[in-house]
This record gives structure tokens, sequence and C-alpha cells, in this order.
């Protein structure tokens, strides 16, 4: 069964620096995109990034463009997000996510339980 | 840059009762770039519907999705005790976008 682990999360400080991995599991990852999506308390979804299957493409939301980096290590069936010069407004829970294989269409068909990160001094 | 409004931002229903959720955007969308998603508190979001009508695996058949263009809509034809939870439309155009979600609770 498709399996995603997030890990990584913790507090860090305003302008600090963390890293998130993501294992995955159950499937061919190599096949597939991935993305970060994340959730501030109590509030809704906001998409972050997403990486292609061979890492040749990537994309950033506006919020995050120039501080955060994706990445992945397809040998090692895991997904990372790098996050620096963090602020307040980047404190959320962030769930690692696949992207469908349907042909023709964009899903995110498995998340992972997600971990909290939280900017503050 | 295309907004995505989900409507209302609650609904109040009773076990039983037909669920229909609107999810509008500011233009026009590809069907086949439309989803749907159920969250419950505590639980990361479940993918409920894929391009706009196709259920997504495992996914009981009183959920079902519909629409086109600028208008889409996720009706649960009878809602079951475990189908109170938030749920998110989104679309994917130059980036994936989420709609601001739809609180579905027991009346």
């Amino acid at each position: 069964q498709v399996q995603l682990v997030e890990s990584g999360g913790g507090l860090v400080k305003p302008g600090g620096s963390l890293r998130l991995s993501c294992a995955a599991s159950g499937f061919t990852f190599s096949d597939y995109y991935m993305s970060w999506i994340r959730q501030a308390p109590g509030k809704g979804l906001e998409w972050v990034s997403y990486i292609s299957s061979s890492s040749s493409y990537t994309n950033y939301a506006d919020s995050v463009k120039g501080r955060f980096t994706i990445s992945r290590d397809n040998a090692k069936n895991s997904l990372y997000l790098q996050m620096n010069s963090l602020r307040a407004e980047d404190t959320a829970v962030y769930y690692c996510a696949r992207v469908t294989a349907v042909a023709g269409t964009w899903a995110f068909d498995y998340w992972g339980q997600g971990t909290l990160v939280t900017v503050s001094s | 840059e295309i907004v995505l409004t989900q409507s209302p931002g609650t609904l109040s229903l009773s076990p039983g009762e037909r669920a229909t959720l609107s999810c509008r955007a500011s233009q026009s969308v590809s069907s086949s770039y439309l989803a749907w998603y159920q969250q419950k508190p505590g639980q990361a979001p479940r993918l409920l519907i894929y391009g706009a009508s196709s259920r997504a695996t495992g996914i009981p058949d009183r959920f079902s999705g519909s629409g086109s263009g600028t208008d889409f809509t996720l009706t649960i034809s009878r809602l079951e005790p475990e189908d109170f939870a938030v749920y998110y439309c989104q679309q994917y155009g130059s980036s994936p976008l989420f709609g601001g979600g739809t609180k579905v609770e027991i009346k």
C-alpha cells in the first residue's frame, strides 16, 4: 500500500532554516510527480511546490519562491523541502502528496500525515 | 490569476440528507483538472473526485462530481455520519490552487 511519511518539522526562529523529508513506499516513486502542500493552523490548504518525476521541472508558489527548494532522491524513494528565511506565516502542517498518474488530469491522490513547522521567536 | 470560491462556507445538514457543495472559478478552467478532497479533523485530506466527475479509488458512489467551465459541484446523495468534514476543491492551471473549503456539519 502507498505510504508517505514526513519528518523534519519542529520549532525554528524567524530567519532560520529547516529541511523536511518524505519517505515513500508501496509504489514506484520514480514514476510520479510529487508535491508539498501546507495548512496553517485552522486554515485551508495551500499548495507549496511540486517536482517532476526525474527532477527536471519544479514549480513554486509565489509565497515561497526564492526561499524554499524542492528536491528528490529516486534511489532513496525520498522527497525533500529545504526551507530558508522562514517567516511566522510559514507556520503550518506540511503534507507530502503524490500527483496522480492518470493521464490528462491533475490531483493529489495520496497524502502523508503531515509534519508541523512552527516559526516563532 | 484564478480564484476558486467555495460556497457555502458551512452547510448544516442531518444524516440522510443530500449535500450540494459549490466551487466557482473566477475564469474558465478545464474540468480535467478539477478535483475534490475531504478532510476530517486531525487527518490529511483524501482525494474524492478527479477530472471533475471521476471517483477516486475506494470512494463510495454517494459522492459525485459535476460541472464545467467556471461552476463545479460536489454532491453527497445521502449523508452518512462519517461524511461530516471539510471539503476542498482544487484546480490545476499554471499551478495547483485550492478553494477555501466548505464545512459540512451536523445540524
